[in-house]
């Protein structure tokens, strides 16, 4: 079975900041991979489709790389309606997501 | 507007039932396979089940196989989740997803307590 590991698990940053999220998969799932953001109370919002594809209205600070087992999640500059917690999910072979990473404002 | 709505969670008592719905619009239901996913308090998301287009191909999570059971009806443009033998650890809301995860319905809370 695939494993999804994505680090950190929580970050602090300032607004402005460069915030990276890596996420690793245990075994090549090309780059068959989404990027969502989930605030409380609220459905897992899309992202980024197919590793690095910016889903339409999402704002271009945010971006995606990678293909085969390590992918990055970038938000070039931190603003703070970003505080969220992220996840990374891959479709190769059905649905399995990361454990999450949890941003928020130093 | 590409649209799931999930409908039928509550509260119920350990060991009963209770049967999801989602209702899709938007886009043409019967071309796409569906999932579901979950979410226990606090926790992240889990994949609970998955069926294809046409019902010939369904998959369970080891945590639900045997109890759950993914349905859908093309012609209502729904998918459904059977929940029997219900437990406190199947707390959780509730979410249906379009294939790859590109749409998500807003979620239905199940609690099972006592």
């Amino acid at each position: 079975d695939i494993q999804m590991t994505q680090s950190p698990s929580s970050l602090s940053a300032s607004v402005g900041d460069r915030v990276t999220i890596t996420c690793q998969a245990s075994q090549d799932i090309s780059n068959y991979l989404n990027w969502y953001q989930q605030k409380p109370g609220k459905a897992p919002k899309l992202l980024i489709y197919d590793a690095s594809n910016l889903e339409t209205g999402v704002p271009s600070r945010f971006s995606g790389s990678g293909s085969g087992t390590d992918f990055t999640f970038t938000i070039s500059s931190l603003q703070p309606e970003d505080i969220a917690t992220y996840y990374c999910q891959q479709y190769d072979n059905l649905l399995l997501f990361g454990p999450g990473t949890k941003v928020d404002i130093k | 507007e590409v649209q799931l709505v999930e409908s039928g969670g509550g509260l119920v008592k350990p060991g009963g039932s209770l049967r999801l719905s989602c209702a899709a619009s938007g886009f043409t239901f019967s071309s796409y396979s569906m999932n579901w996913v979950r979410q226990a308090p606090g926790k992240g998301l889990e994949w609970v089940s998955s069926i294809s287009s046409s019902s010939s191909y369904i998959y369970y999570a080891d945590s639900v196989k045997g109890r759950f059971t993914i349905s859908r009806d093309n012609a209502k443009n729904s998918l459904y989740l059977q929940m029997n033998s219900l437990r406190a650890e199947d707390t959780a809301v509730y979410y249906c997803a379009r294939d790859t995860g590109r749409v998500w319905g807003q979620g239905t809370l199940v609690t099972v307590s006592s």
